[in-house]
């Protein structure tokens, strides 16, 4: 069935390094790839998105990454602050002919702590 | 800007008890998601609506039935409740050949 998995589970970095989530999916099918941030107890907020015909997309400080060959997707923040700490989900969904997007799949997440 | 709407968002019951989660969702999105996160795990989708028909299901127990109204809101009904179903019950909404879900803040069921 349609998977997700995402690595590492917790990540660990001091203050301006770089963090890197990275994510595999199974279904062929999937075209959209979101990354979630969710803090404890909040809702998943979107925070960057990528679709399966382009390779990479950048925000300021965070930017994904699309290998479709590869079915493989990461996520990349540069000079990590404490406030990016939170859990980060990857996830995927395909295009529907009958309408919309069907169900988001999601990674496990990945808890990243950013220390001063 | 208007935003996804849940209520209660809190809401405690006991076992073999019914509860009913409302959503509400942005003004123009045809599409509704339920999700349910266990603590410290990944949100788990449940159910879909669009454009007020049922479009996917996922691991909803048979003991949960959903539904999706002619106003677009969308209520969630769970019955025989037990305490594994004590969570963060999200609900989602999307707009029509667009991409971006739009989480609500979610209603913790806990269950005693």
């Amino acid at each position: 069935g349609e998977n997700v998995e995402q690595h590492p589970s917790t990540l660990s970095v001091q203050e301006g390094d770089s963090a890197v989530i990275k994510c595999t999916y199974s279904d062929s099918a999937s075209n959209y790839f979101p990354w979630y941030k969710q803090e404890l107890g909040k809702r998943p907020q979107l925070i960057i998105d990528i679709r399966s015909n382009v390779g990479e997309k950048k925000d300021q400080r965070i930017a994904v990454t699309l290998n479709k060959t590869a079915k493989h997707f990461s996520l990349h923040i540069t000079e990590t602050q404490p406030e990016d700490s939170a859990v980060y989900f990857c996830a995927a969904s395909r295009f529907m002919f009958s309408g919309g997007y069907n169900k988001l799949i999601f990674g496990a997440g990945t808890r990243l702590a950013v220390h001063p | 800007a208007a935003g996804v709407i849940q209520s209660p968002r809190h809401l405690i019951k006991e076992k073999r008890e019914t509860a009913t989660l409302k959503c509400y969702p942005i003004p123009r999105h045809d599409t509704v998601y339920w999700y349910q996160q266990g603590p410290g795990q990944d949100p788990q989708f449940l159910i879909s609506f669009y454009e007020k028909m049922q479009s996917d299901k996922g691991s909803i127990p048979d003991r949960f039935s959903a539904q999706q109204f002619s106003d677009y809101h969308s209520e969630l009904n769970m019955s025989s409740l037990e305490l594994g179903d004590s969570a963060l019950y999200f609900c989602a909404s999307s707009p029509r050949l667009n991409t971006e879900a739009f989480f609500g803040q979610g209603t913790r069921l806990t269950v005693v």
